[in-house]
């Protein structure tokens, strides 16, 4: 495996359904990300961990609880969601934030998620 | 606080240069990025310019900034199917991780 996956790739939930969305890197990075991509609306970042310790919430409502239990991985609890919750879920992945250079971000090919 | 603006469409005939245009509005921005999503993919990072240049070639692209008007352009030469895509720019400043995206241009090409 290569780059940054993201398993599942596509999730029907009822809202009353707990689900998780995984996220892996294998760039051997430090800093992970999660975004939600909804239809004509700017990707709007929702999490940021770094050396698995979180960075940056970015006013996300709780009933989407991240975990980063290694610099490698990165879950997305999803607990009560509600159907404009409905979207494509993104990671992302960067060396360290700071360092000279772009610092580009990896993204993973998402996660479709439709809340029923 | 930071805002990235983009238009949500463009169609180019195959063969003829594409222009997607973008304005931001953080004057403090430092990194400039062009993203390229295609259908059912996450977002590939095609080219990032840093604010202290004006331009930046990279075979068939082009990035163009005007640091005074807040302006970016990605043009692609000689545009081809497989360029058909959503074009998302994105800016951040240096020592901050968080990216700013705008709404991403969906570039259909004409045969």
């Amino acid at each position: 495996e290569t780059g940054v996956t993201q398993t599942p790739r596509h999730l029907v939930m009822g809202m009353t359904n707990k689900k998780s969305l995984k996220c892996e890197q294998h760039l051997g990075h430090n800093a992970m990300y999660w975004y939600k991509q909804s239809a004509k609306k700017p990707l709007e970042l929702m999490f940021v961990y770094n050396f698995k310790e979180q960075t940056e919430n970015n006013s996300v409502p709780s009933r989407f609880s991240p975990e980063c239990p290694n610099s490698s991985h990165l879950f997305l609890h999803l607990h009560t969601l509600q159907p404009e919750d409905s979207a494509l879920y993104l990671c992302a992945s960067s060396e360290a934030p700071g360092l000279a250079g772009g610092n580009e971000q990896f993204f993973g090919p998402g996660t479709r998620l439709t809340v029923l | 606080g930071e805002d990235v603006e983009q238009s949500l469409f463009l169609s180019v005939r195959e063969g003829d240069s594409s222009v997607i245009n973008c304005t931001y509005t953080d004057s403090s921005s430092t990194y400039l990025y062009w993203y390229k999503q295609e259908p059912g993919a996450g977002l590939q990072l095609l080219t990032y310019i840093f604010s202290n240049m004006d331009m930046k070639q990279d075979q068939r692209l082009t990035v163009l900034l005007n640091k005074k008007d807040k302006h970016l352009s990605l043009r692609i030469a000689d545009t081809q199917t497989g360029d058909s895509a959503i074009y998302f720019c994105a800016e951040r400043n240096f020592g901050n991780e968080k990216l700013t995206f705008g709404t991403g241009t969906r570039l259909t090409i004409i045969p």
